[in-house]
């Protein structure tokens, strides 16, 4: 199993520009979830899905947009980047649904690291 | 509500000494707890976890963690630290809602 992976590593976007990171599992998970990581503020939530075609709101979703066609990929699209989205973009996975009560770890993928000038 | 916070935004100790990376929670529900492991440049790693059962868990690497409901706090030891532990270390809390709750890093520092 090749695990989470996401694509790109890096990305240099001029304000304004839109674009989509990928993120992919192998571990047929239904949970996957996007977070940013700020110096000083860990990692906070953006989007998250609880399986195909159905997606939901995070702590931090403003700028961005999700879908999630399969169980395997969850792309993240940045439609207007700005400055202030400069950050490392974690994907993770997990088999169980949280708030069913699952207790299963979430397995990060390496992370994309974004900077928007 | 659930909230994490970790106590040290930065710890440093000697090589072969002691480590204690503390973390109180704050849960509606009982929680899962998870201490996650980033080194530089990587991604997150899963050092351990709590989730009902042994109050003291042991992780990889030589790491244990031990839940106190009554001080609702679940802090990271390592007998002996290595230079190899020099990463960022996460606290997070889930349960009973549909996100995990980070903190907000402490950063381990191991001197030689």
């Amino acid at each position: 199993n090749a695990g989470v992976t996401q694509t790109p590593k890096f990305q240099v976007l001029k304000t304004g520009q839109s674009m989509t990171l990928q993120c992919a599992q192998d571990m047929n998970h239904e949970y996957m979830s996007w977070y940013r990581q700020d110096p000083g503020m860990g990692l906070r939530l953006i989007h998250y899905s609880v399986g195909a075609g159905i997606t939901d709101q995070g702590e931090v979703p403003n700028g961005y947009n999700v879908s999630r066609s399969t169980t395997e990929d969850f792309p993240l699209r940045l439609l207007s980047a700005a400055p202030s989205q400069t950050s490392v973009y974690f994907c993770a996975s997990s088999y169980s649904i949280p708030q069913r009560g699952g207790r299963e770890t979430q397995y990060f993928g390496p992370g994309t690291r974004l900077l928007v000038l | 509500a659930q909230s994490v916070t970790q106590l040290d935004s930065h710890v440093s100790v000697s090589e072969g000494t002691p480590v204690l990376l503390r973390c109180n929670y704050s849960s509606s529900y009982s929680p899962s707890l998870f201490w996650y492991v980033q080194h530089p440049n990587k991604g997150l790693q899963l050092l351990l976890k709590y989730t009902s059962a042994a109050t003291l868990v042991k992780g990889i690497n030589g790491f244990e963690a031990e839940f106190k409901k009554s001080e609702t706090s679940f802090h990271l030891t390592k007998p002996s630290a290595h230079m190899s532990d020099a990463a960022e270390y996460f606290c997070v809390v889930s349960g009973g809602g549909n996100q995990f709750y980070f903190g907000t890093g402490t950063s381990l520092t191991v001197i030689p």
